[in-house]
């Protein structure tokens, strides 16, 4: 069991918006602002989308976005993309010994 | 151009050793840290363990600590991944990744290095 939930599964349609979910607790994603979101394509290394909660690395789409509310931070894909299906998994920073710990991932289906 | 290349895939026995790398270019290799990440198939990713090339200080996850070891050689900007004993288990692949602290995740990937471990 990942430290971190997410859903397994989301989907839209091209263009709509859709919000992946990150769940954890006070002493990972509520306690900290080191929450980062990454993209992995199928037999691809996995890309940084977002780090530090809402900060978005240079060269990626002001498409994705990240929040966060008490214990659960948030990616959102708005003008969704056929090139946007991919595996996406978020990340925190924990006061247990772990460090950093991953959600479990949430395959995205663009229908 | 940052880049991490990682050495290619390995097909192992049961109880052999193994040392995987990770060659950084196109910055310091010891301003940042380099962190270790396993996906076995079909799986998620976890987060196995972390260095600063720049004085060797060295993280675990309580996961793995004991199962592998986590090094690196300023010298030629390379970090490395070796396991003692190989297990059937250990079958996955592995990515090192840059991280510009200990925490706050990883900013650019290595391509990973697949491990097969089987009898």
């Amino acid at each position: 069991q990942s430290a971190l939930t997410q859903p397994a599964s989301v989907s839209g349609s091209p263009g709509q918006s859709i919000t992946i979910s990150c769940t954890g607790t006070s002493s990972d994603v509520g306690g900290y602002n080191y929450v980062s979101w990454y993209q992995q394509h199928p037999g691809k290394a996995p890309k940084l989308m977002i780090y530090e909660v809402s900060n978005r690395p240079s060269g990626v789409s002001n498409r994705f976005s990240g929040s966060k509310s008490g214990n659960t931070a948030s990616l959102t894909i708005s003008g969704l993309q056929a090139e946007d299906e991919a595996d996406y998994y978020c990340s925190s920073y924990t006061s247990s010994s772990t460090l950093e710990v991953f959600g479990g991932g949430t395959k995205l289906t663009v229908l | 151009e940052v880049q991490l290349v990682q050495s290619g895939a390995e097909v192992k026995k049961p109880g052999e050793s193994l040392k995987i790398s990770c060659k950084g270019s196109g910055y310091s290799f010891t301003s940042y840290w380099i962190g270790w990440v396993r996906q076995m198939p079909g799986k998620g990713l976890e987060w196995m363990g972390i260095i600063y090339p720049g004085d060797s200080d060295t993280r675990y996850s309580p996961s793995f600590q004991g199962q592998v070891t986590i090094s690196a050689d300023k010298s030629i900007s390379t970090a490395y991944l070796q396991w003692s004993s190989l297990k059937a288990s250990d079958t996955a692949m592995y990515y090192c990744a840059r991280a510009p602290g200990p925490t706050g995740g990883f900013d650019y990937w290595g391509q990973g290095t697949l491990v097969t471990v089987s009898s």
